[in-house]
């Protein structure tokens, strides 16, 4: 059983909903990821917190907004997306930096209507 | 910017076949590599290789890498049906101050037959 979890595990929207995603890992980790896999692209890094401080934006736009209250829970905030960002979207936790392994959580599949 | 290639993008084989899978990879200022399954939604770790040449191994996966060729291979052994899934390898490095980020491949689709 993964020890990262994520709600809702599927998700439909209109482009004028707003919406959350939510993560919580069980592993006593201080770093938590954000990542965007689309059909035939490779997985791509969105958000990096480390100890609750965000340390990386990968140039992701501003219709996602993340949340990190502590090293457990982490938080991405939809609002106006568009159909191009239904994708499967998967937080990951892992020790401290990333010459530790990423432990994923099952995802979100989200739909843009 | 960082970049990994894997190939091939899909492959097919038979029950108790081997196979090889290969990723090759530019980063800057290299600290890890790293390879994943991904069978439907969360991928889960398998390996992650820091030095040159020194082979990991778990039951009938095993990989290694080449820090001077720039590249991994995954090797899995009398594949079984429980093998099919999406293989994925990911690498860290310093680029630009950041600590944190992975790059990964586009993944390899294996599919094994009965």
């Amino acid at each position: 059983e993964t020890g990262v979890t994520q709600t809702p595990r599927h998700l439909v929207m209109g482009m004028t909903n707003k919406k959350s995603l939510k993560c919580e890992q069980h592993l006593g980790h201080n770093a938590m990821y954000w990542y965007k896999q689309s059909a035939k692209k490779p997985l791509e890094l969105m958000f990096v917190y480390n100890f609750k401080e965000q340390t990386e934006n990968n140039s992701v736009p501003s219709r996602f907004s993340p949340e990190c209250p502590n090293s457990s829970h982490l938080f991405l905030h939809l609002h106006t997306l568009q159909p191009e960002d239904s994708a499967l979207y998967l937080c990951a936790s892992s020790q401290e930096t990333v010459s530790y392994e990423q432990y994923f959580g099952p995802g979100t599949r989200l739909t843009v209507t | 910017e960082d970049k990994v290639v894997q190939s091939p993008l899909s492959l097919v084989v038979h029950e108790g076949d081997t196979v090889t899978l290969n990723c090759s990879y530019e980063v800057t200022n290299f600290r890890s590599l790293l390879w994943y399954k991904q069978e439907k939604k969360a991928p889960t770790f398998l390996f992650m290789l820091t030095s040159s040449g020194i082979e990991k191994k778990s039951g009938r996966l095993s990989s290694i890498l080449d820090k001077k060729e720039l590249f991994s291979i995954l090797n899995i052994t009398a594949t079984q049906t429980g093998d099919s899934a999406i293989y994925l390898c990911a690498v860290s490095g310093d680029s630009g101050g950041s600590n944190y980020k992975l790059t990964f491949g586009k993944g390899t689709l294996l599919t094994v037959n009965p």
